[in-house]
């Protein structure tokens, strides 16, 4: 079946440590996204990539990276620099442009011990 | 800003009953409108795509509509059943971003 896989499901941060969720799909898809989920607020969009080797930062980049060196693969790095990183993360992906319909991955509930 | 509301933002119902969920945007430059559900600690899952040239569309017991002179759209979800119960979203798209709001949580009642 084709769609979108994030993992792990789960994910504990110490202070002061990086951490990579991952992101992949095997839908073909050009455009990918990630989402950050907080209680009672709506979705906002960290960073998203058009194409290979290219991203650009969303409302809420700070804190965060990514890569894009594979059509399939769009890992986010929640670095240190992030002080308030517990929450759901749904990464998604569109055949081209945002207007198409979107897919979600399952996402990733990162707490931090 | 661009922003999006949501009305009710809660809606425990019978089962069996037909319901509206109601969806405005600030923005009235709306391209397409997509509806999702939401299942608690689940991703989202797209259930119509509105085209930015039509006026509505129906999947099943789904229909909704988008007026884009006005900036609204409503989902219609007829003889509702508990496995309908979620949290229904209806992000604004724009350019390279979809704006959400906080969602309608729908509960079907057996």
């Amino acid at each position: 079946d084709g769609g979108i896989t994030q993992s792990p499901k789960y994910l504990f941060r110490k202070e002061g440590q990086n951490v990579t969720l991952s992101c992949e799909q095997n839908l073909n898809h050009d455009a990918m996204y990630w989402y950050r989920q907080d209680p009672g607020q709506g979705l906002r969009l960290i960073y998203y990539s058009q194409i290979v080797n290219d991203f650009q930062k969303g409302d809420i980049a700070e804190g965060y990276s990514v890569s894009r060196e594979k059509k399939e693969s769009f890992p986010l790095t929640v670095t240190s620099a992030q002080k308030n990183p517990t929450a759901f993360y749904l990464c998604a992906s569109t055949e081209g442009r945002m207007n198409e319909k979107l897919f979600f991955g399952s996402g990733t509930q990162l707490s931090v011990l | 800003k661009q922003e999006v509301t949501q009305i009710p933002a809660a809606l425990s119902v019978p089962e069996g009953e037909n319901l509206v969920l109601n969806c405005s945007f600030t923005d009235s430059a709306i391209y397409n409108l997509q509806w999702f559900r939401q299942d608690p600690g689940k991703g989202l899952t797209s259930l119509l795509l509105i085209q930015s040239s039509q006026r509505e569309q129906t999947s099943g017991r789904l229909n909704a509509s988008l007026d884009k002179s006005s900036g609204r759209s409503t989902l219609y979800i007829a003889a509702s059943q508990p496995g309908d119960s979620a949290t229904y979203l209806c992000p604004q798209t724009g350019a390279n971003n979809l704006f959400f709001g906080t969602g309608t949580r729908l509960t079907v009642i057996p």
